[in-house]
């Protein structure tokens, strides 16, 4: 069966330093890989998928990720985090070939201050 | 603004009752997905229909279901409902084979 673990369920850092979230996943066949983002009491936001091609994707606010298919993972990262980025992170993965649910890890709260 | 809409906002109810959360999703988009959140069981793939047939089933309780109707807009019905069913209840919606999913505010039921 699908998963998707993540390491770290609460991180606190100060602005301007850098971020890195461990996600791996554990599924046999091809994968579509996600981060998503919720902000306190709003929705889930998409931040930036893996369909192929280039490991390395950007996303959206400065956030990249970077797929290892041989150590099953997909972390993401930021150079230089902000206040704003005080969010909820979910990375999810599903199986690549069209419209398929998708497999949530349990999510990294991240607290930045000032 | 994902273009996913959801209402209720909230919803407040007792138990033993039955609610109707309803779902719009992006235009054009055939596939809808209903996802559970709460706090001990993360977030959690409910449902799926494509084009008005139910197409996948995750840990969805026999007395919660779900339909999509022919404009393509769903409901997610719960009922006999118990204190654990509190949660934010997000739908989703997708347009491509590639499964980007895009979500809605969601729904938080409240079940006292």
């Amino acid at each position: 069966a699908q998963s998707v673990s993540q390491h770290n369920h609460h991180v606190i850092l100060s602005e301007a330093a850098s971020l890195e979230l461990g996600c791996n996943y554990s599924y046999g066949g091809t994968v579509n890989l996600f981060w998503y983002v919720q902000y306190p009491g709003q929705h889930l936001q998409l931040l930036l998928k893996y369909f192929s091609g280039d490991p390395l994707v950007k996303g959206i606010k400065g956030f990249e990720a970077e797929f290892i298919k041989s150590k099953f993972s997909f972390n993401l990262r930021k150079p230089s985090v902000q206040w704003s980025d005080t969010a909820e992170y979910f990375c999810a993965v599903n199986r690549a070939g069209g419209y398929n649910k998708l497999i949530f890890g349990a999510g990294t709260r991240l607290a930045v201050h000032p | 603004d994902s273009g996913v809409t959801q209402t209720p906002k909230h919803l407040i109810t007792a138990t033993g009752q039955r609610v109707t959360l309803r779902c719009s999703p992006r235009s054009g988009d055939l596939s809808v997905y209903w996802y559970q959140q709460s706090l001990d069981q993360g977030l959690q793939f409910l449902i799926q229909y494509y084009n008005g047939e139910e197409r996948a089933k995750g840990n969805i309780l026999e007395r919660f279901s779900a339909q999509q109707f022919p404009d393509l807009h769903s409901e997610l019905n719960l009922s006999s409902l118990e204190l654990g069913d509190s949660a934010l209840y997000f739908c989703a919606s997708s347009g491509d084979s590639y499964n980007e999913q895009f979500f809605g505010p969601g729904t938080r039921l409240t079940v006292l």
